[in-house]
């Protein structure tokens, strides 16, 4: 099985860099996601890590490291409607497992 | 479609009742997956269809609930004599294989009064 963790709430400053962690432990690993849900919407998609090191795309940054068990997300100047709920999800690696495994969600409040 | 499609939107009903969800992955993606969200927790897996495999039903909570793919495509969520706790947004998403993650639809809120 998995398990994922990952802070239930942070708050930061606008324009201010902010780090939430994620923590996991898998019988199998083919990937590490990060989405961000906006309250009463859907899960949109923000990063994709599968090999050690970091993504960046834009204001948003991911890093693995798969010996650790272990992946940040980075948002950096941070923007009011950043004020969301960030999960982080794994996917396993063959068969059934392919689906993913999300975890509970970091609330981020960013205060002006 | 452009984006996943699900239906109704909110649906308030009676404990004992049954009910069904609809949803509409995007057209071409083999991959549908059901997960519900309670309030405040995460997302909780119930069922995954892959093309024409036997979906896998590990996360489905009890036999009230059930799932079927018509044709590869449209897929029905079915929760029988709901029950309180089953009060939750049930969200839908698709993929294709290769893809690196999901498309989430915008979800079912269900309330059991």
């Amino acid at each position: 099985g998995q398990n994922i963790d990952q802070p239930t709430e942070m708050t930061a400053t606008e324009g201010a860099i902010v780090q939430i962690n994620c923590t996991y432990q898998t019988s199998g690993f083919n990937g590490l996601f990060w989405y961000q849900q906006h309250a009463g919407e859907a899960p949109t998609f923000l990063s994709y890590n599968v090999l050690d090191g970091l993504e960046e795309k834009g204001r948003f940054s991911s890093f693995l490291s798969r010996s650790k068990g272990y992946s940040y997300l980075l948002l950096k100047e941070l923007q009011m409607k950043d004020s969301a709920s960030y999960l982080c999800a794994v996917r396993g690696s063959a068969g059934s497992a392919r689906q993913l495994t999300f975890g509970s969600g970091t609330q981020l409040t960013v205060l002006p | 479609g452009a984006g996943v499609s699900q239906s109704p939107s909110n649906k308030v009903t009676e404990k004992g009742k049954d009910v069904e969800l609809r949803c509409d992955p995007i057209s071409g993606h083999t991959a549908l997956y059901w997960y519900r969200q309670s309030l405040g927790q995460g997302l909780e897996f119930l069922i995954y269809f892959q093309g024409n495999s036997a979906p896998d039903k590990s996360g489905l909570p009890s036999d009230r609930f059930s799932a079927e793919r018509t044709g590869g495509s449209v897929s029905t969520l079915t929760i029988q004599r709901t029950q309180q706790e089953d009060s939750a947004v049930y969200l839908c998403a698709s993929s294709s294989t290769g893809d690196y993650g999901y498309t989430f639809g915008s979800g079912t809120r269900l309330t059991v009064v």
